[in-house]
């Protein structure tokens, strides 16, 4: 019920294409979706959030598109660049009797090749 | 503004040793929360703090791991006897409950444990 399953586990990206992270969940209490970008060496920071009365949401090169009924909810970023070459984890959150600690997927190592 | 610090960033121990981690949240943030890490798979939550208060601690192995958050503000996590499966990075994260990113985890950059 807590989990959150994030696939693939690795892609590999040209410059300038799109990646696209899927995850998916169980719990339908879960109200929040955060998308976290984590570098080697560093914690993960958060890269774009979404909630569940919305489809979909943009900022810059990354959207993040919501699909409430076959609870899945995706990334993607346009105009893939080398800089971009990270570990993408998407989240879930239960807003219950105020836990708002995240139930993390397992991670996409992304690459962009130049 | 200063982010979330921790310390040590690296520690190797035999098993069956003890080790402590510290956490030094943002200022300000009520919510403090320690994730494991293993290599390879997304960040796991041991315990969430809000003040000095226990939110969960269902997933903190307590045979184990003992962790606290005295006067509400920095925090530390112990772990004694230690096991090579705890071999991780410890990520501690902090989060303010109201405002424009009320909710919104920012994290430290981890403490790494190697157990041998």
């Amino acid at each position: 019920q807590q989990q959150v399953k994030q696939s693939p586990q690795s892609l590999i990206v040209q410059k300038g294409g799109i990646s696209i992270i899927n995850c998916a969940y169980e719990n339908t209490a879960f109200d929040y979706f955060p998308w976290y970008q984590q570098f080697p060496g560093k914690g993960p920071a958060l890269l774009i959030a979404i909630r569940p009365d919305v489809s979909e949401k943009k900022e810059g090169r990354f959207t993040i598109s919501f699909n409430k009924s076959a609870k899945q909810f995706s990334l993607h970023i346009m105009d893939s660049q080398p800089g971009d070459s990270a570990t993408y984890f998407c989240a879930a959150r239960i807003m219950d009797t105020g836990r708002r600690a995240l139930t993390f997927g397992s991670g996409t190592r992304l690459q962009v090749q130049p | 503004e200063a982010g979330v610090a921790q310390s040590p960033r690296y520690k190797i121990i035999e098993k069956r040793q003890s080790v402590a981690f510290w956490c030094n949240p943002i200022s300000g943030h009520a919510t403090l929360y320690w994730y494991q890490q293993i290599l390879g798979q997304g960040p796991k939550l041991l315990i969430q703090f809000q003040n000095n208060g226990v939110v969960d601690d269902s997933q903190l192995p307590k045979d184990r791991f003992s962790a606290e958050r005295l006067k509400g503000v920095d925090s530390t996590l112990k772990i004694q006897p230690a096991k090579l499966e705890d071999s991780a990075v410890y990520l501690c994260a902090s989060s303010p409950l109201k405002g424009p990113r009320g909710g919104e985890l920012f994290f430290g950059e981890g403490s790494r444990l190697t157990v041998l």
